[in-house]
């Protein structure tokens, strides 16, 4: 069974300083991977994804992560965090055999002035 | 594009009705999921289609709840009896799922409120 953790209920940066959502993942094969964000009252919305190739993956809203295999984790980063980045974040994995994507708990990202 | 169309955004109701939340997918798209987010068990998913047929249903709840996809621009999740405890933000994605565009888009999702 394929499964998707995000270790941190809850981040907490300072707006300007880089943030760092980790998510680690147990996909069998080679995984697809993903971020979404969500925002008060409303759905999720896709960041970014990994399929395959450059190990650094760049999204919307100047976000990027980082595939590392060995680790089996997918971390999401951000050099310089804005208040308007706080929101609550998922990481999400599928085998595509599966067909269906394995979502994180979520993590809530605070980024104070 | 509009995106996925979800009706209603709200809804109230008393324990003991019929619920029917609709989804509308982007066009195009061949997989279909629903969601249900409740603040105690997170995001859950319930069901989903590809190409209109259910393949994974073992998240539904009970068989109070079903789910439908007559064609490829429409769903619905249907709820009957509705009990308290279904109340949720009940979310409907679509994916493409070929050529590697697996990353789902989101409607608004339906916020039900059962009495």
């Amino acid at each position: 069974a394929q499964s998707v953790a995000q270790p941190e209920d809850q981040v907490n940066v300072a707006e300007g300083n880089p943030l760092t959502v980790k998510c680690t993942y147990s996909v069998s094969g080679n995984p697809y991977l993903f971020w979404y964000v969500q925002y008060p009252n409303r759905g999720l919305q896709f960041l970014l994804k990994y399929i395959t190739g450059d190990n650094l993956v760049k999204g919307s809203y100047g976000f990027e992560a980082e595939f590392n295999k060995s680790q089996t984790s997918f971390h999401l980063k951000k050099p310089s965090a804005l208040v308007s980045d706080s929101a609550l974040y998922f990481c999400a994995a599928i085998n595509t055999n599966a067909g269906k994507s394995t979502f994180g708990d979520g993590t809530t990202l605070t980024v104070k002035p | 594009d509009a995106g996925v169309i979800q009706s209603p955004r709200h809804e109230v109701t008393e324990m003991g009705q019929e619920v029917t939340l609709r989804c509308k997918p982007i066009s195009g798209h061949n997989s279909l999921f629903w969601y249900r987010q409740t603040m105690m068990r997170g995001l859950e998913l319930l069901i989903y289609f590809n190409n209109n047929v259910p393949i994974d249903d073992s998240g539904m709840p009970e068989d109070r709840f079903s789910a439908k996809m007559p064609n490829a621009s429409f769903s619905t999740l249907k709820i009957q009896p509705s009990e308290p405890r279904d109340s949720a933000v009940y979310f409907c994605a679509s994916s493409s799922g070929t050529g590697g565009r697996y990353e789902q888009f989101f409607g608004p999702g339906t916020r039900l409120t059962v009495l």
